[in-house]
């Protein structure tokens, strides 16, 4: 079946723009996780969905990240003002629930701010 | 907190060589350990995973991993690499009351003809 699929895959913007990034998770998969990876580092944990809800947004770094997922399906990761410091890949998980189940990734968004 | 350690950036292999990738951890209570795989421009890709049960884990393509619940470890081995293994490759981990995924830096595999 199908994979989680992300877009777009790659956005480059310039410093101080709003950018938006989607994620389609596998069909069926209840959990949702947001991931971050700087280049040359593993992913780090933004943010993670059970449903619709935001269970823990404990690794969104300020209030210029934004995540929502209002039917439990999709969901969208929103940056406000972008900086540099935002560049990175961003990843989106889905599993079939949460707690012990195996997260499978997306190819990611690179995002680029100039 | 929990961590995940890879102490080599690099391993070189020749193929049909035996290939070992490092991990160690640390996390309250019981370790569920994953290993994922990335080839460039890619997204991670799962190999395997330790819950519970057997200390020898049988994942994809051949990979297999090793839980040692004294040396806090989780070594990826296959028994016999290829060129086609080379890629960038991540140790996970999180413990059993938690979601989110600590991972290591990752470990770049090449592997030689």
């Amino acid at each position: 079946g199908a994979g989680v699929s992300q877009t777009p895959s790659n956005k480059v913007t310039e410093k101080g723009k709003y950018v938006e990034l989607r994620c389609d998770p596998i069909s069926g998969h209840t959990a949702l996780y947001w991931y971050r990876q700087s280049l040359g580092q593993g992913p780090e944990f933004l943010i993670y969905f059970q449903g619709t809800g935001a269970a823990d947004d404990s690794g969104l770094p300020n209030d210029r990240f934004f995540a929502v997922r209002p039917e439990g399906s999709v969901s969208t990761l929103k940056i406000q003002r972008t900086e540099r410091g935002d560049s990175a890949v961003y990843l989106c998980a889905s599993s079939l629930k949460a707690g012990g189940d195996t997260q499978y990734f997306g190819p990611g968004t690179r995002l680029t701010v100039l | 907190a929990q961590s995940v350690a890879q102490p080599e950036d690099q391993v070189n292999v020749a193929e049909g060589n035996p290939l070992t990738v490092k991990c160690t951890y640390s996390v309250s209570g019981n370790p569920y350990l994953f290993w994922y795989v990335q080839y460039p421009n890619r997204g991670l890709q799962f190999l395997l995973k330790y819950i519970t049960g057997d200390n020898l884990v049988k994942g994809s393509y051949g990979f297999e991993a090793e839980f040692n619940k004294s040396q806090t470890s989780f070594h990826l081995k296959k028994p016999s690499a290829l060129v086609s293994d080379s890629a960038l490759y991540f140790c996970a981990v999180r413990g059993s009351n938690d979601y989110k995924l600590s991972f290591g830096a990752g470990t770049t595999v090449t592997v030689r003809a």
